[in-house]
């Protein structure tokens, strides 16, 4: 079965400086996506950034980069220039094989962001 | 805003009773899928429509129910509720269905609190 590992369950950063946050995924399939959501205290689930296993480079949207090293199988995301807003949980994600299709997302535990001033 | 709705925003309801939660999916999606978040489980997917059929069921029970109707709009039916059942329920929509590239865009959530 795939599993999606977030070791960090809290991390906190200065406002303006850069943070990543850790993902770390395991699976047999050659073909892979692998997304980032941010969920802030509001509660919903915002999507941010997604890598394709056969992309050659690393994703970008805007403040958001994907480190993404495919024989390590990590895809870390990078939060350029913090700013308070982006304090909330984040969750690593893939697309799971499932009932003849690749129906599911699998989540990591996630990882809770403080951006302080 | 994801473009995918869900009604109601909250919900708060006793052991035993019946509740139905909406969803209406990003205009073009033909899937729609629903999870489940509590604190001791995490996100966990229930089940998948696509264009009407169900597709995929995950970890959901069979007190839980739920279709997709013609034009899209999907509905998740919860009965015998316990306490357990208490969590943020999401929709979440996508244009395809088994592609392991394509990204899920998710409602606001339905907050369910059994009491």
């Amino acid at each position: 079965a795939q599993k999606i590992t977030q070791t960090q369950p809290g991390m906190f950063v200065q406002e303006k400086e850069a943070v990543t946050l850790d993902c770390t995924y395991d699976t047999s399939d050659p073909s892979y996506g692998l997304f980032w959501y941010k969920q802030p205290s509001s509660g919903e689930m915002i999507f941010l950034i997604y890598q394709g296993s056969y992309d050659q480079q690393n994703a970008t949207e805007g403040r958001y980069s994907l480190n993404f090293q495919k024989a390590r199988k990590s895809a870390n995301l990078v939060i350029s220039a913090s700013q308070l807003g982006d304090s909330a949980m984040y969750f690593c994600a893939m697309r799971e094989p499932f009932s003849g299709g690749y129906n599911k997302l699998i989540f990591g535990a996630g990882t809770r962001l403080a951006v302080h001033p | 805003d994801s473009g995918v709705t869900q009604t109601p925003k909250h919900l708060i309801t006793a052991t035993g009773q019946r509740v139905t939660l909406r969803c209406s999916p990003r205009s073009g999606d033909l899937s729609v899928y629903w999870y489940q978040q509590s604190l001791d489980q995490g996100l966990q997917f229930l089940i998948q429509y696509y264009n009407g059929e169900e597709r995929a069921k995950g970890n959901i029970l069979e007190r839980f129910s739920a279709q997709q109707f013609p034009d899209l709009h999907s509905e998740l039916n919860l009965s015998s509720l316990e306490l357990g059942d208490s969590a943020l329920y999401f929709c979440a929509s996508s244009v395809g269905s088994d592609s392991p590239y394509e990204e899920q865009y998710f409602g606001p959530g339905t907050r369910l609190t059994v009491t």
